[in-house]
């Protein structure tokens, strides 16, 4: 079965870049789907498609997938940006399943 | 605004069936290219996909909860529904209900846009 492989934990300060990526062999033939889950609430979208975002995502929030490695960009990371991450695939080449990459914390020093 | 709401008992024994049912409101379950689906999530770890129904019954299965899962839906009302069965204390997890909307641009994929607020369910005697 396919693998999606994520860093446990990603730190950065408030005002810079958070780069998030996801692992996958031949990734970048795949969508990439990208979902921030804060304590106790249900994940919310917020790239799909490698690249898009959902209508209420800010700007600051990107996606890009190439070879192995698709990667989840926040600009000017804020405080409330604290959060686990996933990213998502949908494994054609088995019957319509879906997987999940195993989240990585993203602390706002 | 679609709107999923998980239902049903928050404990159960174990070897006995879990029964949970997702209620969908702000749209038909009938309507467009969606799968209707169910996501656990195991306390303090990640998301695990169970598996999700088409509205005309189609099923399709985490392989490595296949031979415990039955998802059905009752499209008179907007509902569908989770049993797995032969349950133990490593069952217990956050479960969610969403709707994975399917597409093909240049690859075909699900992309789950609505989630209900999730309901725990505890296996424990």
């Amino acid at each position: 079965s396919y693998v999606l492989t994520q860093p446990p934990s990603v730190s950065v300060a408030p005002g810079q870049t958070a780069r998030i990526t996801c692992g996958g062999n031949n990734i970048g033939s795949k969508s990439v789907h990208w979902y921030q889950q804060k304590p106790g609430q249900a994940p919310v979208l917020v790239v799909y498609d490698d690249s898009d975002r959902p209508s209420g995502i800010p700007e600051r929030f990107s996606g890009s997938n190439s070879g192995n490695t698709a990667t989840l960009t926040i600009s000017r990371v804020e405080a409330g940006d604290e959060a686990d991450y996933y990213c998502q695939v949908w494994d054609s080449s088995s019957d319509h399943h879906v997987v999940f990459g195993g989240g990585t914390k993203l602390t706002v020093l | 605004q679609v709107q999923l709401q998980e239902s049903g008992p928050g404990l159960v024994k174990p070897s006995q069936t879990l029964s949970l049912t997702c209620t969908v409101s702000g749209g038909s379950i009938s309507s467009g290219d969606y799968y209707w689906s169910w996501i656990r999530q195991p306390p303090g770890k990640g998301l695990e996909w169970i598996g999700y129904i088409y509205y005309s019954g189609s099923t399709y299965y985490n392989p490595s909860l296949k031979s415990r899962v039955t998802i059905s839906v009752d499209t008179s009302k907007n509902q569908f529904s989770l049993k797995l069965s032969s349950v133990t204390a490593a069952d217990t997890a956050v479960y969610y209900c969403a709707r994975g909307a399917y597409y093909c641009g240049g690859d075909c994929s699900t992309v789950f846009d609505y989630w209900g607020q999730g309901t725990l369910v505890t296996v424990s005697s």
